[in-house]
């Protein structure tokens, strides 16, 4: 399977407690994005990157919430001191963009986070 | 603000006839839109898009229309099919390189086609 994939694909902890998620991209693609989805609404865009530079951060990333690409491969989304608020389907995607295509994404299956 | 709205929570079709979904925006600075698809227990799916420069485009079953000045669009799926049965997003973005990708998605319409 050579599609986006996300791990974990459920995380359930305690409030306070910190959690990571991993996401490894379609391996030709130059971007790779972090969407948050709850329920009843469509996904928010949190973050993306360009290889391995952040370039842009959305106001809903709080101080709590930390994104790394570090070889331009594979991303993780850590998210400290966790809060109820912080349930919610975190999604990851890729795509591959140059200047003369628009570079549609291509979802992973997600990761839910549940904060008890 | 909700920059992108479904004011249609959900839509019941017969199979074999035509679903129409309505997708409104605000923001003018928007150029591309995009239409997903999702399934339980999946990440979504690229459907279709269209670009602010056209005001029509199709692929199989599915057509999305754009009028810019009334801001509104619309997906088009003829026939349905019991297998369209899913969630659909409508999503804009902004023009400029740095700006693909980075989605405003609609809250979402819950397709169901009947056999």
């Amino acid at each position: 399977d050579t599609g986006v994939s996300q791990d974990p694909r459920h995380k359930i902890t305690k409030r306070g407690q910190n959690v990571t998620f991993r996401c490894d991209p379609i391996s030709e693609h130059n971007r790779l994005y972090w969407y948050r989805q709850t329920l009843g609404q469509g996904p928010e865009f949190l973050t993306y990157f360009q290889n391995e530079a952040q370039l842009e951060k959305s106001r809903l990333l709080s101080d709590r919430f930390s994104a790394e690409r570090p070889k331009g491969s594979f991303s993780t989304l850590e998210i400290q001191r966790t809060e109820q608020g912080d349930s919610a389907m975190y999604l990851c995607a890729s795509s591959f963009v140059t200047s003369s295509n628009t570079g549609e994404l291509f979802f992973g299956e997600g990761s839910r986070l549940t904060v008890l | 603000d909700q920059q992108v709205k479904q004011n249609s929570p959900s839509l019941s079709v017969q199979e074999g006839r035509i679903s129409i979904l309505n997708c409104d925006y605000t923001n003018s600075m928007f150029d591309y839109f995009l239409w997903y698809k999702k399934y339980p227990a999946e990440g979504p799916t690229f459907l279709i898009s269209i670009s602010s420069i056209k005001d029509k485009n199709e692929d199989g079953r599915f057509t999305v229309f754009l009028n810019k000045s009334a801001k509104h669009l619309s997906l088009h799926i003829v026939p349905s099919q019991p297998g369209d049965s899913a969630v659909y997003f409508c999503a804009a973005s902004a023009a400029g390189g740095t700006s693909y990708g980075k989605l405003t998605f609609g809250q979402g319409t819950i397709l169901t086609v009947h056999p």
